[in-house]
C-alpha cells in the first residue's frame, strides 16, 4: 500500500495565481480530509469527504478556498486567487468508515510570495 | 467543546535522557486518546492511541496512559534517541476519526 499520496511537495506561486493540491487517498477508505498546517494556528480542518460527498466544509476560510472529489481515488484543493496568507503546509487523510485512526499524506507545503 | 491542552515546547533533550511531554483534555463523553507523531518533511502518523479508562498505549518505547480522574494522556519514553526528534500531537475523539481534536503540537530535538 503507497499509503496517501500528495501532489505537488513543494509550491511556491506568486500572489493571484491559481493553486491547485492533489490527494489520492488509501484504495478502500471512504472518508477523505484536508487539513492545513502553521505555526500560528497548528492544525486546522478544512473540509472532509464521505464517499466522495462533501460533509462538512465549516473549516474552509473563505470562497477562494473550494475542494472536489470526482471519485474514490482522488481530491483537489484549489484556492484561487492566492494570498500570502495561505501560505501554510497542506495534508490530506484518509480513513475507513467506523475508525477512529487518520492516515496522513507527506503533505504539500505552499508558499505564495 | 473538545480541546487539546500540550505542554508547550520546544524540547531539548540528551540522548538516553527521559522525556514526558504533558497532555491534557476536555471532552464530553468518554474520548479516545492517541499520539501522532510527525518527523520532518512528513505528515502525521500515528504513534499510539487507548480507547478507555486505565488502558496503556504503547509503541516504539514510548507510553501514555489513559487518566481519566485527571484527564491527562502523558506521553513518556525511558531514554530517547536522536531519531526520536519530531513533533508530537495529542488528540481525542469521542465519535471518530472525522471529529478528531488535536492539540497544537511540542516539538522535540534530541542531541547526541
Amino acid at each position: 500500500d503507497a499509503g496517501v499520496i500528495q501532489s505537488p511537495r513543494h509550491e511556491v506561486t506568486e500572489m493571484g495565481q491559481e493553486v491547485t493540491l492533489r490527494c489520492k487517498p488509501i484504495s478502500g477508505h471512504d472518508y477523505l480530509f484536508w487539513y492545513r498546517q502553521t505555526m500560528m494556528r497548528g492544525l486546522e480542518l478544512l473540509i472532509y469527504f464521505n464517499n466522495n460527498v462533501p460533509i462538512d466544509d465549516s473549516g474552509m476560510p473563505e470562497d477562494r478556498f473550494s475542494a472536489k472529489m470526482p471519485n474514490a481515488s482522488f481530491s483537489t484543493l484549489k484556492i484561487q486567487p492566492s494570498e500570502p496568507r495561505d501560505s501554510a503546509v497542506y495534508f490530506c487523510a484518509s480513513t475507513i468508515s467506523g475508525a477512529n485512526v487518520l492516515t496522513f499524506g507527506a503533505g504539500s507545503r505552499l508558499t505564495v510570495l | 467543546g473538545d480541546s487539546v491542552t500540550q505542554m508547550e515546547g520546544p524540547v531539548t533533550l540528551s540522548e538516553e535522557a527521559f522525556l514526558t511531554i504533558n497532555c491534557t483534555y476536555t471532552a464530553t463523553g468518554y474520548p479516545s486518546l492517541f499520539w501522532y507523531v510527525q518527523y520532518p518533511g512528513e505528515g502525521l502518523q500515528l504513534l499510539l492511541k487507548a480507547t478507555k479508562a486505565d488502558d496503556k498505549g504503547s509503541n516504539k518505547g514510548f507510553e501514555a496512559t489513559y487518566r481519566k480522574e485527571t484527564t491527562s494522556f502523558h506521553l513518556e519514553k525511558g531514554s530517547v534517541q536522536v531519531s526520536d526528534s519530531a513533533v508530537y500531537f495529542c488528540a481525542l475523539t469521542t465519535r471518530s476519526a472525522r471529529q478528531l481534536t488535536f492539540g497544537s503540537g511540542t516539538q522535540l530535538t534530541v542531541l547526541p
